[in-house]
């Protein structure tokens, strides 16, 4: 079967650094994708990895590694408005995503 | 219209009746998508088109049907609404199946 794996929550405090894990079990491999979603909103795209490294977006970063069925989301500086559930999606043999249920990440002041 | 909407926005439905959920993009994106979203899960993809006049079936299929028959336009139709239908429902358009998908603001749907 399919399967992505996330910490259902995590806690941080306001201007500090969060790493949210992502695991993943697919059939096949086309990419990894992290989006963010606020509270009753829709998601909206954060970053895309498709090689093994690190991809540096700003304040965000996102790593993969392949041989691992592995990634990770960092966030560095924290912000309130950075409170939201993050979603890791895989791209599957059929290009389809598979997404993981979601981490809600609470920022405190 | 800018990028991608979807009506109603919310809706309470009885069970037995059929409801189509409208989506609507101006990006001229050839992929769209339909996600239902539950407490718990992850986004569980219902049916999708890669471009206009095809379509496909997702994860979650049964008691939808979609159809395409045009580049904007991607209508989500419940024949019979049972109450397990009950979920946020999300419609997304991508310019390929490759690419990032963009998603419109959700119509939350109460089968009672």
């Amino acid at each position: 079967g399919q399967n992505i794996d996330q910490p259902t929550e995590m806690t941080a405090t306001e201007g500090a650094i969060v790493q949210i894990n992502c695991t993943y079990q697919t059939s096949g491999f086309n990419g990894l994708f992290w989006y963010q979603q606020h509270a009753g909103e829709a998601p909206t795209f954060l970053s895309y990895n498709v090689l093994d490294g690190l991809e540096e977006k700003g304040r965000f970063s996102s790593f993969l590694s392949r041989s691992k069925g592995y990634s990770y989301l960092l966030l560095k500086e924290l912000q309130m408005k950075d409170s939201a559930s993050y979603l890791c999606a895989v791209r599957d043999s059929n290009y389809q995503l598979i997404w993981g249920a979601g981490t809600k990440l609470i920022i405190k002041p | 219209i800018a990028g991608i909407t979807q009506a109603p926005t919310s809706q309470i439905l009885a069970a037995g009746r059929r409801m189509t959920l409208r989506c609507t993009q101006d990006m001229r994106h050839n992929a769209m998508y339909w996600y239902r979203q539950d407490l718990g899960l992850g986004l569980r993809l219902i049916h999708y088109s890669n471009t206009a006049g095809t379509t496909g079936k997702g994860e979650v299929p049964d008691g939808y049907s979609v159809s395409r028959a045009n580049t904007d336009d991607f209508p989500l139709t419940l024949a019979s609404a049972v109450p397990s239908q009950t979920s946020v429902y999300f419609c997304a358009s991508a310019d390929s199946p490759n690419n990032e998908q963009f998603f419109g603001p959700g119509t939350r749907l109460t089968v009672l």
